[in-house]
């Protein structure tokens, strides 16, 4: 069974201080692993896609990388826009669909 | 571009009442989704088409029944609602498999 752990649940950062998520995953024959940020209300806004261990994916101030266990999402000099909850998905090789963790939620203040 | 669009955005139902949920997508998408979202257990997937005519159950299908009209739409009915249906859900639509999946803006299910 496909398993998908984040941590941790939430981070509190102040504005300027980096930090890294953690995405674990368990899946057969990794197909691609999606990270996605969700403001609260609206629905998740995809931030990039990791196909093979070793890869690694920026934008502005996220960089997202691969190993064949985990991803991280580092967030350098996080800003309060930055705020959000970050998901990861796996999709596995043999299926069509992902398989979500549960999040982190992100707190950056001033 | 609307992308993918869901209605109603809020509904309360009482328990025993049924319901659909309607979520279209203008990308020419073979695949399209239904997610659940609630506190401390993400997004869950009841229910997938992976192209029209096809559907398959996902981790949490019970309670539900779906359709793929056509290509465009796939809704998600509620036969006979529950309370522990109260949740935010979520249509998701994509191309080819291993793209990414282009959400809704979800619609905020309460079941009293």
């Amino acid at each position: 069974e496909d398993q998908v752990t984040q941590s941790p649940e939430a981070l509190r950062l102040q504005e300027g201080e980096s930090s890294s998520l953690n995405c674990s995953y368990t899946v057969s024959g990794l197909r691609g692993l999606f990270w996605y940020r969700q403001d609260p209300g609206k629905g998740p806004e995809f931030l990039f896609t990791l196909y093979s261990a070793g890869e690694e994916k920026e934008k502005e101030r996220l960089k997202a990388t691969l190993t064949k266990k985990e991803s991280f999402l580092h967030i350098t000099a996080p800003k309060p826009e930055d705020s959000a909850t970050y998901l990861c998905a796996p999709e596995a090789g043999t299926a069509s669909k992902l398989t979500f963790g549960t999040g982190t939620r992100l707190q950056v203040t001033l | 571009n609307a992308g993918v669009t869901q209605t109603p955005k809020f509904q309360v139902l009482k328990t025993g009442q049924s319901m659909t949920l309607q979520c279209a997508q203008d990308m020419n998408h073979n695949s399209m989704y239904w997610y659940r979202q609630d506190p401390g257990m993400g997004l869950r997937l009841i229910y997938y088409s992976a192209s029209e005519g096809t559907t398959d159950k996902g981790e949490v299908p019970n309670g539900y029944n779906v359709s793929r009209l056509n290509k465009r739409e796939f809704s998600l009915r509620l036969e006979s609602a529950a309370p522990s249906q109260t949740s935010v859900y979520f249509c998701a639509s994509r191309g080819p498999v291993g793209e990414k999946l282009f959400f809704g803006s979800g619609t905020q299910l309460s079941v009293l």
